[in-house]
């Protein structure tokens, strides 16, 4: 057990509608990194918030957006869904946003859209 | 084009013997991880490798960091069922934020 926690665990919906998935964090860490894994891209790196401020942004699409509340918990919220945005989608969380600080995953909600 | 590649990308091997995995690039990171992921779950980290010529030992595990910081490898001595699964290495690019990038993924199966 990591000590991350994803809700929720599955999630199937309709193309055009809107999701929020949701990520609390270990105990003690500041940072949430958020990654999509589907089976043609691999893992890809989506944004990263620390205390409350994005940190880094990577492949984040425009219709994705998220935030990191003051009790340091996060959500992800995917709106205007479409077919392709089916995947594994993971949240990690680390003490800090530095370098070499080891990124601890949970185990992901699983989107469907039909 | 993936910034990470690894190879193989499937790998089915008899228990009891060794096999090692690869992960290169053409950019140079400041850091590279190997993490495990199992079905249903996340990625697990394994080891952090950080200076160039680096080698690192984990029980059966050994990773190795190359000098240029460009490629690592993982190499696995009498693998056990156990050690099935995916196995994804991920880099930390010298000068960018912080930001994970990972490879393909290199996926095991031990066969007692």
């Amino acid at each position: 057990d990591s000590g991350v926690t994803q809700t929720p665990k599955h999630l199937i919906t309709a193309t055009g509608q809107r999701v929020t998935l949701r990520c609390s964090p270990r105990s003690g860490d500041l940072s949430v990194y958020w990654y999509q894994q589907s089976l043609d891209q691999g893992l890809q790196f989506l944004i990263q918030y620390y205390n409350g401020e994005e940190r880094a942004k990577g492949n984040i699409l425009e219709r994705f957006s998220a935030q990191q509340f003051p009790d340091l918990h996060s959500e992800l919220n995917l709106s205007s869904l479409e077919l392709g945005d089916s995947a594994l989608y993971f949240c990690a969380s680390s003490v800090g946003p530095d370098r070499y600080q080891p990124q601890h995953f949970g185990d992901g909600t699983r989107l469907s859209i039909l | 084009t993936q910034l990470l590649e690894q190879s193989p990308q499937f790998l089915s091997i008899q228990e009891g013997e060794n096999l090692t995995v690869y992960c290169n690039s053409s950019s140079v990171f400041s850091s590279l991880q190997w993490y495990r992921q199992e079905p249903g779950e996340g990625p697990v980290l394994l080891v952090t490798v950080v200076t160039g010529g680096e080698v690192k030992k984990l029980k059966r595990l050994t990773f190795q960091f190359g000098d240029a910081r460009k490629d690592s490898s993982l190499h696995i001595t009498a693998a056990q069922p156990g050690d099935t699964g995916l196995y994804l290495c991920a880099g930390d690019r010298a000068g960018s934020a912080r930001q994970l990038t990972f490879g393909s993924g290199t996926q095991l199966t031990v066969l007692p």
